[in-house]
């Protein structure tokens, strides 16, 4: 079956530091691939996306890769602000059925 | 504004009681998702819904159930055989057809069995 597979939280950075949250996938065929972000009491909210391999997904200064060969979807970004504390998952679809999360990942940035 | 609303915020539910959480939207969606968040882990997929009239059990099902009467609503029942419903409720929706898999979710709903 589908599954993915999130780096344990929480990361914590100070302001301006860089952000790598790691994310590999196991699917069967080509599955469209996403990062949402969720703040504290809030439901999940689009940060980006990549439906094929190579494509890179980009959204408010966060980026992700769409790397086939290693199975792999890494959310970076290269100065974190304050306001960029969250929980960061990464996802799946295959056949347009239903997203399969990770487990999420906080991030606590500090001032 | 076109969205997903979720009612109520907060519910609580006495043992043995039977809850129903509202999700509607005003996006024209065809498929419509429920979704459990248990804290420090992802979501799992409870049911889902294609097209009106039709739904789908995901790999939580057991003590829940849907309705889609209507393509706006897709109501969950949270009945006495979940053996442990506390947890954050969150509903998405995705246009059918096309080639996007993009979901979009409302707010959530936090039940608390007392």
């Amino acid at each position: 079956g589908n599954s993915v597979t999130q780096m344990e939280g929480p990361v914590t950075l100070s302001e301006e530091a860089f952000l790598t949250i790691n994310c590999t996938y196991t699917a069967t065929g080509y599955p469209s691939l996403f990062w949402y972000v969720q703040y504290p009491g809030e439901g999940l909210q689009l940060l980006l996306k990549a439906t094929k391999a190579d494509d890179k997904g980009s959204n408010k200064g966060f980026e992700a890769t769409y790397r086939k060969e290693t199975t792999s979807f890494h959310l970076e970004k290269g100065s974190v602000q304050v306001s960029d504390s969250a929980v960061y998952f990464c996802a799946l679809s295959a056949r347009r059925r239903a997203l399969t999360f990770g487990s999420g990942t906080r991030l606590q940035v500090q001032p | 504004d076109g969205g997903i609303t979720q009612s109520p915020k907060y519910l609580f539910r006495k043992e043995g009681q039977n809850v129903t959480l509202s999700c509607e939207q005003n996006l024209n969606h065809d498929a419509m998702y429920w979704y459990r968040q248990d804290p420090g882990q992802g979501l799992r997929l409870i049911y889902y819904s294609q097209i009106v009239n039709d739904f789908q059990k995901g790999d939580i099902a057991e003590g829940y159930s849907v309705s889609r009467e209507k393509k706006e609503s897709f109501p969950l029942t949270v009945t006495s055989a979940q053996k442990n419903p506390t947890a954050f409720y969150l509903c998405a929706s995705r246009p059918g057809g096309g080639f996007t898999d993009t979901q979009y979710f409302g707010p959530g709903t936090r039940l608390t069995v007392l």
